[in-house]
């Protein structure tokens, strides 16, 4: 099981784009990517998931690199709302109960 | 939209009662799970459903039981409720399929105090 390290907190302004990394050297041939959103008093939501290069959708973009060590969840031009805890899971999508969740990144968006 | 409901929000129960979360998924999933979140500790799994009747162990199933008697609902027991497990309770579901776009299912969370 692929353990990640992500930072524990980040500060932003409103407007600004925020980019977290989430590192995961032991990640396997069958691994995805997958960032989940958490906000206070609810259940964690997806964002965004990948397994290799860049994807982009309506909420966000993943950055992946050829080693795939590593990924960066961007979100762009961020806003208040957007104060969340940030969750990177490394994980073949067989085996959810496997998902290690850790803490996260605590986001604080500032006005 | 997938849906993961559970049944009560907030609930305060007294030390020795014993506790039942209900969870239901409309997305015909064939697996569940329960997890329990703490400050400074993430999301920890206490069980997991595969299938009707089918279940495993998490990483912290001590003190804990569920069922699964149909495929939609599986429920979360506390035999005997202690303070220690005043907690955050997700209920989440997902597929057996796998493959790009697979993801787990988060309902709301159930807040239990235990006095």
């Amino acid at each position: 099981l692929a353990k990640t390290t992500q930072p524990i907190s980040m500060d932003s302004y409103e407007g600004q784009e925020v980019n977290i990394t989430c590192s995961h050297n032991n990640i396997a041939t069958n691994d995805y990517i997958t960032w989940y959103q958490q906000f206070p008093s609810q259940g964690p939501r997806f964002i965004i998931q990948g397994y290799k290069t860049k994807v982009t959708n309506e909420v966000a973009s993943l950055f992946i690199p050829a080693d795939r060590k590593s990924s960066t969840l961007s979100l762009p031009r961020v806003s208040l709302s957007d104060t969340a805890v940030y969750y990177c899971l490394v994980g073949d999508l067989y085996n959810f109960n496997k998902f290690y969740f850790g803490s996260g990144t605590k986001l604080n968006v500032k006005p | 939209d997938v849906k993961v409901t559970q049944s009560s929000r907030y609930l305060v129960k007294r030390t020795g009662e014993k506790v039942f979360l209900e969870c239901v998924q409309d997305m015909d999933h064939e697996n569940m799970f329960w997890y329990r979140q703490d400050p400074g500790l993430g999301l920890r799994l206490i069980y997991f459903s595969y299938d009707v009747k089918m279940k495993e162990k998490g990483d912290i199933p001590e003190g804990y039981s569920v069922s699964r008697e149909k495929k939609e609902r599986f429920s979360l027991i506390l035999e005997s409720a202690s303070t220690n497990q005043t907690s955050m309770y997700l209920c989440a579901s997902s597929t057996r399929q796998g493959g790009n776009g697979n993801t787990i299912y988060f309902g709301e969370g159930s807040w239990l105090t235990v006095v």
